[in-house]
């Protein structure tokens, strides 16, 4: 069985800050998927990135970026420079091998940027 | 391009009464789930289905029916609704792709009340 954990349930910041979102995750499976989604105040599910197993490279895209170490099964995502418009909730998700259809999601952090 | 369509958007119903949210993909997606999100509690995975013809529990089936005749078609059925049903429903359709892994595109949602 699959397992995320985001010990984070709230987090406020000023803007321009930067902050990182905690997520671990437990797995018994060799090869697995792990997710990033952001939901902002208008409830739509926004996909952010996907990661498999095999790829401990970090990825940057724009403000965002993403630590995955397997060493602390963790996938943690930071944003630099935080705006108002990053005030959201993130999830952070798994799936297993051969688990179609089948993912697994923390239980969100919700992000605050004030002015 | 119609991608993830629920309906509906918001539902009150009253504890016994049944009803079904339908959720329709126009991607011949084979992968598609359906979520409940409570607050603090993340998504969490109610059923989910590989194919037509086949689908399985997820973590919080109890109390909920689904089917899958068609690829496009995955619709959720609440037998005897309950208080405690009341939740934000997400459908979701993926396709899975060798080393990229899934990604899944959610519909916007249905926000029941069971009073």
């Amino acid at each position: 069985a699959q397992k995320v954990t985001q010990a984070q349930t709230e987090i406020s910041v000023v803007e321009k800050e930067d902050v990182t979102l905690d997520c671990v995750y437990e797995t018994r499976d060799t090869t697995y998927y792990l997710f990033w989604y952001k939901q902002p105040p208008s409830g739509e599910l926004v996909f952010l990135i996907r990661r498999n197993s095999f790829d401990e490279q970090n990825e940057i895209s724009g403000r965002y970026s993403w630590n995955f170490q397997k060493s602390t099964s963790s996938f943690n995502f930071t944003i630099t420079a935080s705006q108002v418009v990053d005030s959201a909730v993130y999830f952070c998700a798994i799936r297993g091998d051969n688990q179609g259809g089948k993912l697994i999601f923390g239980q969100g952090t919700e992000l605050s940027v004030k002015p | 391009n119609a991608g993830v369509t629920q309906t509906p958007k918001f539902q009150v119903l009253k504890t016994g009464q049944s009803m079904t949210l339908q959720c329709a993909q126009d991607m011949n997606h084979e992968y598609m789930s359906w979520y409940r999100q409570d607050p603090g509690m993340g998504l969490r995975l109610i059923h989910y289905s590989v194919g037509a013809g086949i689908t399985d529990q997820g973590e919080v089936p109890n109390g909920y029916n689904v089917s899958r005749s068609t690829t496009e078609d995955f619709p959720l059925r609440l037998l005897s609704a309950a208080p405690s049903q009341t939740s934000v429903y997400f459908c979701a359709s993926s396709y899975y792709t060798q080393g990229a892994g899934e990604k899944l595109f959610f519909g916007s949602g249905t926000q029941l009340s069971v009073l």
